[in-house]
């Protein structure tokens, strides 16, 4: 069946650390593919997007790569703020499920 | 970027009662809304689509009788819950698919949300 792996949280990072969030999914086809981001208390917010194998995805710092041979889609920056601290979702369009999502908590 | 507003944000309510939640879009015309529950620390669970002037697509183990949809037009939705319980209380968002989808990205925009506590 579709699923969606990702690695399990909470991410613990000091401010200006590198992060990376691992996701992993099973889906009929090439979806496009989404990382969202929850802030407390709040809904989601499309982060970024690849609607084809090899784009990479972008915004804010922030970065994904379609995969298509591992199947991975994992997000990635630089160097994080205190602000990035939230909960990130991947999602493949096809199977509109989520998976467990990552908090990431950044430290000053 | 397109904009879904949920209201209310936060409601509070008694054991027993209903409580009607409503998911607009903004700025553009929505086919297809869905519907989350979200429990603390927890991924989102779809608990239903509804595509504008037909019965709502209920996932498994979600009862529609409890939790009722209507999306009567293409810029609202609406999830009432039926006389409610302690159960019931969560985080329940919901998101909206612009029609015909913008490019081949089939993206959702999801509203703030709306925190749901039944005592």
């Amino acid at each position: 069946g579709n699923s969606v792996t990702q690695m399990e949280g909470p991410v613990t990072l000091s401010e200006e650390a590198f992060l990376t969030i691992n996701c992993t999914y099973t889906a009929t086809g090439y979806p496009s593919l989404f990382w969202y981001v929850q802030y407390p208390g709040e809904g989601l917010q499309l982060l970024l997007k690849a609607t084809k194998a090899d784009d990479k995805g972008s915004n804010k710092g922030f970065e994904a790569t379609y995969r298509k041979e591992t199947t991975s889609f994992h997000l990635e920056k630089g160097s994080v703020q205190v602000s990035d601290s939230a909960v990130y979702f991947c999602a493949p369009y096809s199977t509109l499920t989520f998976g467990k999502g990552t908090m990431l908590l950044v430290s000053p | 970027g397109a904009v879904v507003s949920q209201h209310p944000s936060w409601v509070i309510c008694k054991s027993g009662t209903s409580v009607k939640i409503e998911c607009r879009s903004l700025d553009f015309q929505a086919t297809t809304m869905f519907w989350y529950r979200q429990f603390p620390k927890q991924s989102l669970m779809l608990m239903a689509t509804s595509n504008e002037g037909s019965k709502a697509t209920y996932e498994q183990g979600v009862e529609k009788d409890k939790f009722l949809i209507n999306h009567a037009s293409l810029t609202l939705s609406t999830l009432t819950v039926t006389s409610a319980h302690p159960e019931d209380s969560s985080f329940y968002i919901c998101s909206a698919r612009e029609s015909p989808p913008s490019g081949s990205s089939y993206e959702q925009y999801f509203g703030p949300g709306t925190r749901l506590t039944v005592t």
